[in-house]
């Protein structure tokens, strides 16, 4: 089938550490993105992606990291320099070109204590 | 960056009425995305639409782009238990690439 897929969906780790969320896609999609969400809140831009070895920065970029060094993958680093890390997080994947139908991955719930 | 307006925040409602929302905004928008997003889980596209005016219908919703290109709404008819979640809006600008712009979502409760 093809989809989306972030791992774990729900990640742990002490203050002070960085960690990497996972997303892979197989729908040969060009363009990717992260968002970050908070209860009650939209989604937020952190970075996107919409073609291999190139990316930008989103709305709240501080304190992340990206890299796309595959078209079907998109992992994003969360720093210790970033302030308030616990959240949950959504990567997402569109074709490109006239396409802007964003596809959703299943999100991964990052709590830092 | 650019602000999109969601409303109803949030809604609760019988079995079987119908349900109405908006996203509106002071600029122009070339695309118009609805999806709905359950509890832990990631957003699901509804409906998108893409030429002002444009009426556009899946199952019991049905979406249109404003003529003004400033505003989309989303009607659900006859709602039952399962449309219960967030439904969000996005937009994409006539100057943003293809970054979108999301509304703060709508939460519905839907009483059996």
């Amino acid at each position: 089938d093809g989809g989306i897929t972030q791992s774990p969906k729900y990640l742990f780790r002490k203050e002070g550490q960085n960690v990497t969320l996972s997303c892979e896609q197989n729908l040969n999609h060009d363009a990717m993105y992260w968002y970050r969400q908070d209860p009650g809140q939209g989604l937020r831009l952190i970075y996107y992606s919409q073609i291999v070895n190139d990316f930008q920065k989103g709305d709240i970029a501080e304190g992340y990291s990206v890299s796309r060094e595959k078209k079907e993958s998109f992992p994003l680093t969360v720093t210790s320099a970033q302030k308030n890390p616990t959240a949950f997080y959504l990567c997402a994947s569109t074709p490109g070109g006239t396409i802007y139908e964003q596809y959703f991955g299943p999100g991964t719930r990052l709590t830092v204590t | 960056g650019q602000q999109l307006n969601q409303s109803p925040q949030s809604m609760f409602i019988q079995e079987g009425e119908d349900v109405s929302m908006n996203c509106t905004s002071s600029s122009i928008f070339n695309t118009w995305l609805w999806y709905k997003q359950d509890p832990g889980e990631g957003p699901v596209l509804l409906i998108a639409l893409y030429k002002a005016g444009e009426l556009t219908s899946n199952g019991r919703l049905t979406a249109q782009f404003g003529i003004t290109r400033k505003d989309s709404f989303l009607n659900i008819s006859a709602s039952i238990p399962s449309d219960v979640g967030i439904y969000f809006c996005a937009g994409l600008l006539e100057t943003s690439g293809s970054r979108l712009t999301f509304g703060e979502g709508t939460q519905l409760t839907v009483n059996p």
